[in-house]
C-alpha cells in the first residue's frame, strides 16, 4: 500500500493565485480529512468527508477555500485567491470506519508571496 | 483558551534518558486520546491510543491518561536518536473518531 499520496510536495505562488491541492486516499478508507499545520496554531482540522460526502466544513476559514471528492479515490483543496496567510503545510489523512487514528499524507508545503 | 496545550520545547536529552512528554485540555468531555510522532517533512504518524483515565504501554512508549486533572503524558524509556522528532497530543470527546484536537506539538532531541 502506498499511503496516502498528496501532491505537489511543495507549492510557490503569488498572491491571488489560484492553488489547488491534491490528494489520493488508501484505498478502502472512507473518511478524508484536510488538516494545515502552522507553527502557531498547529494542526487546524479543515473539512472532512465520509463515503466522499462533505460532513463538516466548519473549519474551512473562509469562502476562499473550497474541497471536493468527486469519488473515493480522489480530493482536492482548492484556495482562489490565494493570500501570503495561507503559507501553511496541508495534510490530507484517511482512515477506515472501524479504526482508530488517521493516517496522513506527507503534506503539500504551500508558500504564497 | 486553546482546547489543548503543548509546550512546544525544544526538548533535548541523551540517549538512554527517559523522556516525558505532556498535554493540557480544557474540555472535561474529552475521553479519546492519541499521540502522534512527526519526523521533520513529514506527516504524522499514530503512536499511541487511549481510551478514558489510564495507562497504556507499548514497548518503550507508555500513554497517561489523568482526566481529573486534564493531563495526559507520553513517557518513552530509553530514548533512542531515532526518536527525535515532533510529538504531537490529539484528543476528542466524539466516539465517531472524526473530531480531534490536536495540541502544536513538542520538539524532541535525542543526543547520542
Amino acid at each position: 500500500d502506498a499511503g496516502v499520496i498528496q501532491s505537489p510536495r511543495h507549492e510557490v505562488t503569488e498572491m491571488g493565485q489560484e492553488v489547488t491541492l491534491r490528494c489520493k486516499p488508501i484505498s478502502g478508507h472512507d473518511y478524508l480529512f484536510w488538516y494545515r499545520q502552522t507553527m502557531m496554531r498547529g494542526l487546524e482540522l479543515l473539512i472532512y468527508f465520509n463515503n466522499n460526502v462533505p460532513i463538516d466544513d466548519s473549519g474551512m476559514p473562509e469562502d476562499r477555500f473550497s474541497a471536493k471528492m468527486p469519488n473515493a479515490s480522489f480530493s482536492t483543496l482548492k484556495i482562489q485567491p490565494s493570500e501570503p496567510r495561507d503559507s501553511a503545510v496541508y495534510f490530507c489523512a484517511t482512515r477506515s470506519g472501524g479504526a482508530y487514528g488517521y493516517t496522513f499524507g506527507s503534506g503539500t508545503r504551500l508558500t504564497v508571496v | 483558551q486553546k482546547e489543548v496545550e503543548q509546550d512546544p520545547g525544544p526538548l533535548s536529552v541523551p540517549e538512554g534518558a527517559i523522556v516525558s512528554l505532556n498535554c493540557t485540555y480544557s474540555n472535561s468531555a474529552f475521553q479519546y486520546f492519541m499521540w502522534y510522532r512527526q519526523y521533520s517533512r513529514k506527516g504524522p504518524e499514530l503512536l499511541m491510543y487511549t481510551y478514558s483515565s489510564g495507562n497504556k504501554e507499548d514497548g518503550r512508549f507508555t500513554a497517561q491518561v489523568d482526566k481529573s486533572s486534564k493531563y495526559i503524558s507520553l513517557f518513552i524509556r530509553d530514548s533512542q536518536p531515532s526518536d527525535s522528532a515532533t510529538y504531537l497530543c490529539a484528543m476528542s470527546a466524539s466516539n465517531t473518531g472524526n473530531q480531534f484536537y490536536f495540541g502544536t506539538g513538542t520538539s524532541l532531541t535525542v543526543i547520542p
